[in-house]
């Protein structure tokens, strides 16, 4: 089955101590990608992977590091976690095609973080 | 920054009804796809139309898009009480990513 996992699918941690969140996907997608959902401002990418060792910055990367060395796995770092970081965390991919990679995204169940 | 709006932010009806939500945006895109999440929950794509094409349809779902306007509608025929969800547009222009509105939040009653 294809899928999108996340893990864990809840954390409750404090202030500074570092944490990773995992995304794995078994469908061989090239773009990976991070997003973080809070109420009343929608869904706002972290950072994103076009394929393995490439990454880029999206919205609002501040706070937040992120690795691609293999192509199924983008996990997302915090490595000093903030109470303004206390959020619902969604991983998606998509197929990567040249010339046209504005296709579909699939989203992990998400992440519900929250930083004391 | 938010590409996508929607409209309205909540929406009401009851089972049978039709639903019906708006999007708009900014800048030119090369297509605009809608997205349900139920409470909580990863986001499901539902359809995607490109910037050539004015309606789209699969199964109880119907989407506009105007670029003249830069809107997009999703029209939700018969609708059912698993229909409840926010419904979130989101853009695809020259980068490398989708932008998503903040969504609509449909709740359909018995």
């Amino acid at each position: 089955e294809a899928q999108v996992t996340q893990n864990p699918r809840y954390l409750i941690t404090v202030t500074g101590k570092k944490l990773t969140v995992t995304c794995s996907q078994n469908m061989n997608h090239e773009y990976m990608s991070w997003y973080r959902q809070d109420p009343g401002l929608g869904l706002r990418q972290i950072y994103y992977s076009m394929n393995v060792e490439v990454t880029d910055k999206g919205d609002v990367p501040e706070g937040y590091k992120v690795s691609r060395k293999e192509k199924r796995n983008f996990p997302l770092i915090l490595e000093s976690p903030s109470p303004n970081q206390t959020s619902l965390y969604f991983c998606a991919t998509r197929i990567s095609l040249a010339g046209g990679p504005y296709n579909e995204q699939f989203f992990g169940p998400g992440t519900r973080l929250t930083v004391l | 920054s938010q590409q996508g709006e929607e409209d309205p932010q909540a929406l009401s009806i009851q089972e049978g009804e039709n639903a019906t939500m708006n999007c708009s945006y900014k800048t030119s895109i090369n297509n605009l796809q809608w997205y349900r999440q139920n409470s909580g929950r990863g986001l499901v794509h539902l359809i995607l139309i490109r910037s050539n094409e004015r309606e789209k349809h699969s199964g109880r779902l119907r989407v506009t898009l105007d670029t003249s306007k830069k809107s997009s509608s999703l029209l939700i025929t018969a609708s059912r009480a698993a229909d409840t969800a926010s419904y979130f547009c989101a853009t695809a222009g020259t980068a490398s990513k989708l932008t998503f509105g903040t969504g609509t939040r449909l709740q359909v009653t018995l």
